[in-house]
């Protein structure tokens, strides 16, 4: 079966600070897609990153980057200079046959 | 305006009754999603359809019905609401295997 798991239920910093949230899967497809949501106390589920698996550098897009270990099926999501609206829920995602396969999730706090 | 939208965003219902909940895209996706989230659950997959007239059970299907003759449209039927459908309800588009747009969100409860 193939799974994703998201070890860390709830993460703290100060804003301002750097932080990494942990994905990793397990899958035995050689090609495939991950992506990190958001998901802020507004309900609503946003796309925050997506890397390609057959992609060997990490994605990023402005604060946020990935470290992408295919090997080591790792696919953790960093956050720097982090902000109070970044306080939300982090789910981590791979895709399969066009469903994802969610993580349980990682409630990140930002304090003031 | 452009996007996923569903309806209504609030609902309580009482147990038995059914429900219909609304799912529109703009996008002319092909395939759509409904999730159900709860605590401690994530979100799980209901039903998904990867074009008009074709739809597919996910993870947690059973007490649930989905059509979709439209491809902008995705309507997610209780049949006889119970206490356990109570829950937030996600619709979700996408186009091929890449990432999935997501709608606002129902909050269903059942009395």
């Amino acid at each position: 079966a193939q799974t994703v798991t998201q070890s860390q239920p709830e993460m703290s910093v100060q804003e301002a600070e750097t932080v990494t949230l942990s994905c990793t899967y397990d899958t035995s497809e050689s090609n495939y897609y991950l992506f990190w949501y958001k998901q802020p106390p507004s309900r609503q589920m946003i796309l925050v990153i997506r890397q390609e698996a057959y992609k060997q550098q990490n994605a990023t897009e402005n604060r946020f980057s990935v470290n992408f270990q295919k090997a080591a099926k790792s696919f953790s999501l960093k956050i720097s200079d982090s902000q109070l609206g970044d306080t939300a829920m982090y789910f981590c995602a791979f895709s399969k046959n066009y469903q994802l396969i969610w993580g349980a999730g990682t409630k990140l706090i930002i304090k003031p | 305006d452009a996007g996923i939208t569903q309806s209504p965003r609030y609902k309580i219902t009482e147990t038995g009754r059914q429900v219909t909940l609304m799912c529109h895209q703009t996008w002319s996706h092909s395939y759509m999603f409904w999730y159900r989230q709860d605590l401690g659950h994530g979100l799980r997959l209901i039903y998904y359809s990867a074009a008009a007239d074709i739809t597919d059970k996910g993870e947690v299907p059973d007490g649930y019905v989905v059509s979709r003759s439209k491809t902008e449209n995705f309507p997610l039927t209780l049949e006889s609401a119970t206490r356990s459908q109570t829950s937030v309800y996600f619709c979700a588009s996408s186009e091929a295997a890449y990432e999935q747009y997501f709608g606002p969100g129902t909050r269903l409860t059942v009395t």
